[in-house]
This record gives structure tokens, sequence and C-alpha cells, in this order.
């Protein structure tokens, strides 16, 4: 079946430094994907949308500068953590789809850590 | 407040038991996802309803439009469904990207 590939799946870096999570789809091509964030105990909760050659459309309260997503291709979209922080510490996943009625596809996650 | 309200927060059984787990939600959906979390984290999509009911292999969802209430059952349960279960709902609204509002889960333990 379809898979979604995501990485690196644990990361730990200093407050100050940007990270780069990638999310690739394997074996579909992926005009869609969406970059959530879960804290400990919470729900998923959607960052962003990304569709292939289009700028992201980030939700409300989520800073476009701090968290740059790029979907250069139908298989890639990065998300790029800047000058990050302590409560930047969550997991990060990704999830893509074909079609927008096509089911979608997770990543397993990135578990990021600032210290 | 949460617009997918999920039902029970944490559930223990023992292995064998049938298991049903709802969600509710607020206004009308086009689509509605079961989402299964394993503990490292990482999600499996499990169904994805519109109408009706989908089976798949010991899983069974189930969805009644009208009454904006979607039921996910696990029949003979064993240890290994032990997960965290999250409800998520593409909303009908204008311009949608299908994006998803999520259910807080429901955690599952299933006992030997």
């Amino acid at each position: 079946g379809a898979v979604v590939s995501q990485h690196p799946s644990r990361v730990i870096c200093k407050s100050g430094t940007s990270v780069k999570i990638e999310c690739r789809s394997l074996d579909f091509q992926a005009t869609t994907m969406f970059w959530y964030r879960q804290f400990p105990k919470q729900s998923l909760m959607l960052m962003a949308t990304s569709n292939e050659g289009s700028k992201a459309t980030y939700e409300q309260g989520v800073e476009k500068d701090k968290f740059l997503i790029n979907h250069a291709s139908l298989t890639l979209s990065t998300l790029t953590v800047t000058s990050a922080h302590p409560e930047d510490s969550s997991f990060y996943i990704c999830s893509a789809r074909g079609t927008a009625y096509s089911p979608l596809h997770f990543g397993n996650g990135t578990r990021l850590t600032v210290t | 407040k949460n617009e997918v309200e999920q039902s029970p927060q944490n559930l223990t059984a023992q292995e064998g038991e049938f298991i049903t787990i709802n969600c509710s939600y607020s206004v009308g959906i086009s689509a509605l996802h079961w989402l299964q979390q394993h503990p490292g984290g990482g999600i499996v999509s499990l169904f994805m309803l519109s109408s009706g009911k989908k089976k798949h292999g010991r899983l069974i969802a189930t969805i009644n439009i009208q009454e904006k209430h979607s039921s996910l059952h696990i029949t003979a349960s064993h240890p290994r469904d032990s997960a965290v279960y999250i409800c998520a709902v593409r909303y009908n609204y204008g311009g949608s990207q299908g994006n998803l509002i999520f259910g807080k889960g429901t955690k599952l333990s299933v006992k030997p």
C-alpha cells in the first residue's frame, strides 16, 4: 500500500538553531501534504496545508516565517522550524494524499526536542 | 471547545471483548476518518467514511449522517489492538482543502 516516509523520527537541537523535517510519499504522487503538531495528551492540530508548487496555507496562529514549508515536488514536502525554542518541542506529523478525496496517508512523525 | 467529541477517553478491555468507540461532531461533514496512533506516535488510517458502514478484518466503522455520529467497533479484541484511536472529520465549507478536525482520541488498552 501507499507509504509516507517522514525523517528524522527524532531530533534534538539547541535553542536558536533550525531543524528540517522531510515528508516523502514513496509510491504515489502527493498533490497535497499536511503538517500537524501534537503536544502531549493533546489532539493533532493542523499547522499548514501545502499543494505542490504553491505556497503553503497556514492555520491561524501558526507563524509562517517560523515554520517554513516547501512542497517543491509531488513526492516531497519539508517543514523547517527556524530559530527553534523549547516551546517548539513537540511531535510533528505529516500526511499526504493524491486527489482531493483520496485516503490520507500519515508519516510516522518526528519528535522534536529543543534544549 | 473541540468540535469533534470522542468517548470514552480511556478504555480498558480484556482480550476477546467487543469494543466500541464513539465519535460525535457538530455540523455537516464530507468525510470522517478513523485513525490509529501507535505508542511511538505513528498513525495509520483505518477508515474513511462518508456514509454507511465499512469493515476491514476485525474492525467495523459506521456513520450516521443524520445523527452526526460514528462508531468504531473492534471484534475479538487483542492486546496488539492497544493504541489511541482518533476520529477526524472534514467539514463542508467553501474553499476547503479537506482540512481535518481531530478528536482527542480514545486510549485503548487490551489486557491478555
